[in-house]
């Protein structure tokens, strides 16, 4: 059955460097996000990407955050200058449409900020 | 703004007992409604959904729930469960409108299997 892959599954990084967390969503989904799930807390919405742009993003993605689809199997985020608070586990999901339809979720990367 | 609340942090039950854990939603038009599961230092898995029709539905691994709209509940339901199922369950609302369909998760349950 085809699934979410993301890499690395860990990753330390000292506050203010950056860090790309990578994903491959199924093959033929449409649509991409990410959220991310700080120790303890609920899964928080991160962005959503359709069509090589960003469809909405939430408070949390700020300046610092940027995603990208490099090429036509990964989806990536960009966290510019880390910072202890982006220590969180970071989910990228993926659909093949958004109407009524359900988000399958990678096993996520946990980013440790030190 | 959708909201989702499950007011059980943490609930323990025995192996082979029923399993009940709350969901209520808050959101303006008709819902998309989703369980998903958390096994320790595991992804989200989809135990199932909600769209439309009936309002019970079934999911994996012997689950169902129920939407009932005078309460705006979606509630998690298992007559019986196994020391497996001890893991932390998620629920989800997603908007019904076109383009954009961001999942707005409760603060989620913790279970907890005792033999």
């Amino acid at each position: 059955e085809p699934e979410v892959t993301q890499t690395p599954s860990h990753q330390v990084t000292q506050m203010g460097q950056e860090v790309i967390l990578r994903c491959v969503p199924i093959s033929n989904h449409l649509y991409f996000y990410w959220y991310r799930q700080i120790l303890g807390q609920k899964v928080e919405f991160l962005v959503s990407f359709y069509n090589n742009e960003i469809s909405e993003k939430s408070e949390i993605f700020d300046d610092q955050f940027s995603v990208e689809r490099p090429d036509g199997s990964n989806f990536t985020l960009k966290i510019r200058s880390t910072k202890l608070e982006d220590s969180a586990m970071y989910f990228c999901a993926s659909s093949p449409s958004p109407r009524g339809r359900e988000q399958y979720f990678g096993p996520g990367t946990r980013l440790t900020v030190t | 703004a959708q909201s989702v609340t499950q007011p059980d942090i943490h609930i323990t039950v025995s192996e082979g007992a029923s399993l009940e854990l709350r969901c209520n939603y808050s959101y303006g038009a008709t819902p998309y409604l989703f369980w998903y599961v958390q096994s320790p230092g595991q992804g989200l898995q989809l135990l199932l959904k909600y769209f439309s029709g009936d309002t019970l539905v079934q999911g994996i691994k012997g689950f169902e729930a129920e939407f009932k709209r005078s309460q705006s509940s979606f509630n998690l339901r298992k007559p019986s469960v196994h020391w497996s199922d001890a893991a932390e369950y998620f629920c989800a609302v997603g908007k019904s409108n076109f383009g954009n369909e961001k999942l707005t998760f409760g603060t989620g349950t913790r279970l907890t299997i005792i033999p």
